[in-house]
């Protein structure tokens, strides 16, 4: 089916281990997301990418690092995990037209210990 | 700035009763406004949404008005049941922020038989 993809779907990390999230969609959409969801919080934006090549600093971006090499892939890293990483992260896609809903991925649940 | 203030939860209704959940917004420009749903263990699903003032949307016997007067968004539903037990989340988009989405914090509802 048609969507967006999210791997792992389950990691635990110890404090200073790095990791990659992978986010894969097949919808064609320019745009894409990752946001960090906590309790209490809502959903944070950490970046976003507007088309191949590109990536952009969200609300919280400290401590993360992506890319996005193909328009299907955005890939987002923790290059040395802390305890206050510990979240579960979503990854999202839109058309670029204004006002475009999203489409989520059923999530990552990052627990750093 | 922009930002989304949602009632607090969890709200806990019984089948069939009225559900209100309220919603309110902070916005430079004119923004677009969006409920999204998550059920447990998955990413968020669009509800519905309205992109300009006075427009109303609705879904699966959800409804939501766009009040510019009031700067407010709030979801209603007639008559819920069990399978509406969920997280609901209210965002917004401005236009030109390459759809990014500013979510609030949440809403927690269970609906008991």
């Amino acid at each position: 089916n048609a969507g967006v993809t999210q791997t792992p779907k389950f990691r635990v990390l110890k404090t200073g281990q790095s990791m990659t999230l992978l986010c894969a969609q097949d919808m064609n959409h320019e745009y894409m997301y990752w946001y960090r969801q906590d309790p209490g919080m809502g959903l944070r934006l950490i970046h976003y990418s507007v088309g191949e090549g590109t990536t952009a600093k969200g609300e919280v971006p400290d401590g993360y690092n992506v890319s996005r090499l193909k328009k299907q892939n955005f890939l987002l890293g923790l290059e040395s995990a802390a305890p206050s990483q510990t979240s579960v992260y979503f990854c999202a896609s839109s058309y670029s037209r204004d006002r475009a809903g999203y489409t989520f991925g059923s999530g990552t649940r990052l627990t750093v210990v | 700035g922009n930002s989304v203030t949602q009632m607090e939860g969890p709200v806990t209704l019984s089948e069939e009763a009225f559900l209100t959940i309220n919603c309110t917004y902070t916005a430079t420009g004119y923004p677009s406004l969006f409920w999204y749903v998550q059920y447990p263990g998955e990413g968020l699903q669009l509800l519905l949404k309205a992109t300009k003032a006075d427009d109303k949307g609705s879904n699966k016997g959800f409804e939501a008005t766009y009040r510019k007067e009031t700067t407010s968004f709030h979801l209603e539903k007639g008559s819920v049941q069990v399978s509406d037990s969920a997280v609901y989340f209210c965002a917004l988009s401005v236009s030109g922020g390459y759809n990014k989405l500013i979510f609030g914090a949440g809403t927690r509802l269970a609906v008991h038989p």
